[in-house]
């Protein structure tokens, strides 16, 4: 089973800032990597896939990049409506697995 | 816009089945996969498995001996049956649609909590 490893957990960012989440695999999963953005008490809402193909409607300030075994989510200027739990899945291997979370919060 | 909804009950007692639905509007079950997926209390998200329209499954191998997923095509409907449940199988369930066997998951539903208890 394919191991994606979440970090930080929990990320405290101001609103126009940066934010910068990783997601590591133990192994190789090519770009079958997508992210995700959950608020409490709503569905997971698909950011990207294919490691930087924005999904349909998802804005431009949200990219994704790998590096071997290593995924970024960049979110390049926080609005009041990114604050949430972001987490990554990989998609190249049964069983499919998923990040464990990285929660983005006001500071 | 496809949008999905769990229902089932919201408690269940220990050693009994956990038996949830998945109903899917604003499109059609076929030609698509359909997943189970749950989150424990503070952990993260956990496949549970998958049925394709036709009726193929295939499941996570750490669950496969209690669990069961199954599609009604005419209510635009599938579920998830889990036996011999435990506290350990408290978790938010959600359910989600994909477009191949291995593959992202577009859209989810908001998920139901079911809490194992006596």
């Amino acid at each position: 089973e394919i191991v994606l490893t979440q970090s930080p957990a929990s990320l405290s960012v101001s609103p126009g800032e940066r934010a910068t989440l990783s997601c590591r695999a133990t192994q190789s999963v090519t770009s079958h990597l997508a992210w995700y953005q959950h608020k409490p008490g709503q569905a997971p809402r698909l950011l990207i896939y294919g490691a930087s193909t924005r999904a349909t409607g998802i804005p431009g300030r949200f990219s994704g990049s790998e590096s071997g075994t290593e995924f970024t989510l960049t979110i390049s200027s926080l609005q009041s409506e990114d604050f949430a739990v972001y987490f990554c899945q990989q998609y190249y291997n049964w069983p499919l697995t998923f990040g464990g979370g990285t929660k983005v919060e006001i500071k | 816009q496809v949008l999905l909804q769990e229902s089932g009950p919201g408690l269940v007692k220990p050693s009994e089945t956990l038996s949830l639905t998945c109903t899917v509007s604003g499109g059609s079950i076929s030609p698509y996969y359909w997943s189970w997926m749950r989150q424990p209390p503070g952990k993260g998200l956990e496949w549970i498995g998958y049925i394709f329209h036709s009726g193929r499954t295939n499941y996570n191998p750490s669950l496969k001996s209690r669990v069961s997923i199954s599609v009604d095509t005419y209510n635009n409907q599938f579920s998830l049956k889990m036996n011999s449940v435990t506290a350990a199988d408290t978790a938010v369930y959600h359910c989600a649609r994909h477009s191949s066997g291995p593959d992202k998951f577009d859209p989810w539903g908001q998920g139901t909590l079911v809490t194992v208890s006596s």
